[in-house]
């Protein structure tokens, strides 16, 4: 069975400070490592990562995948209190293009 | 970009009734169309696999005869609580994967939150 593991599953920090956010999985048949930020209703994307080492970077949010060591980190540098949310991975096998998701890291950012 | 359309948003209803919550893409069309629930502060389970003209796969335990889902057309699925009960409140959401967009992600819909008294 497939398995994304989040860490931490929770943290509070100040605006301006820098959080990242971790992710391992075990999975069957590796497709893909999804990043989504869900606030009250529905995910929205923020990166998708297929290949090892390449990060990939949408303003103040980056992200990369090791796939040796079945993890992948999202940073976001200089926080806002926008950014609180709850940030979830999913890991998508070949084939049937099923997530799996973690249980997600909620991120609070205070003033 | 690619939007997905779900409603109702949100559904309060009596224990024992059916409710009926749809899911649409609006400007692609969607061969397979995937539902998950979410518990409060839980992560989003995976219900059921829906592809367009034929019958959904559901993941192990989920009760088909409960959680009723038809994917008629390539831009509509839509999801079936039979006889719904408290335990059965939830938050649930559909997410499409479309055959002509070339950009490899998953666009979910806005949720249905569903109390049952």
């Amino acid at each position: 069975e497939d398995k994304v593991v989040q860490s931490p599953l929770s943290l509070v920090v100040h605006e301006g400070d820098t959080v990242t956010l971790n992710c391992s999985y075990e999975v069957t048949n590796f497709r893909s490592l999804l990043w989504y930020k869900q606030e009250k209703k529905a995910p929205t994307f923020l990166f998708m990562l297929t290949s090892s080492g390449i990060e990939k970077k949408s303003g103040r949010l980056s992200s990369i995948l090791d796939k040796k060591e079945l993890f992948s980190i999202l940073n976001i540098t200089a926080t806002q209190t926008g950014d609180s949310a709850v940030y979830l991975c999913a890991v998508e096998a070949l084939g049937d293009y099923k997530l799996s998701f973690g249980a997600g890291t909620t991120v609070t950012v205070r003033a | 970009g690619a939007v997905v359309s779900q409603h109702p948003s949100r559904v309060i209803c009596k224990s024992g009734t059916s409710v009926k919550i749809e899911c649409r893409s609006l400007d692609f069309q969607a061969t397979t169309m995937f539902w998950y629930r979410q518990f409060p502060k839980q992560s989003l389970m995976l219900m059921a696999t829906s592809n367009e003209g034929s019958k959904a796969t559901y993941e192990q335990g989920v009760e088909k005869d409960k959680f009723l889902i038809n994917h008629a057309s390539l831009t509509l699925s839509t999801l079936t609580v039979t006889s719904a009960h408290p335990e059965d409140s939830s938050f649930y959401i559909c997410s499409a994967r479309g055959i002509d967009i070339l950009n490899e992600k998953l666009f979910f819909g806005s949720g249905t939150q569903l109390s049952v008294l």
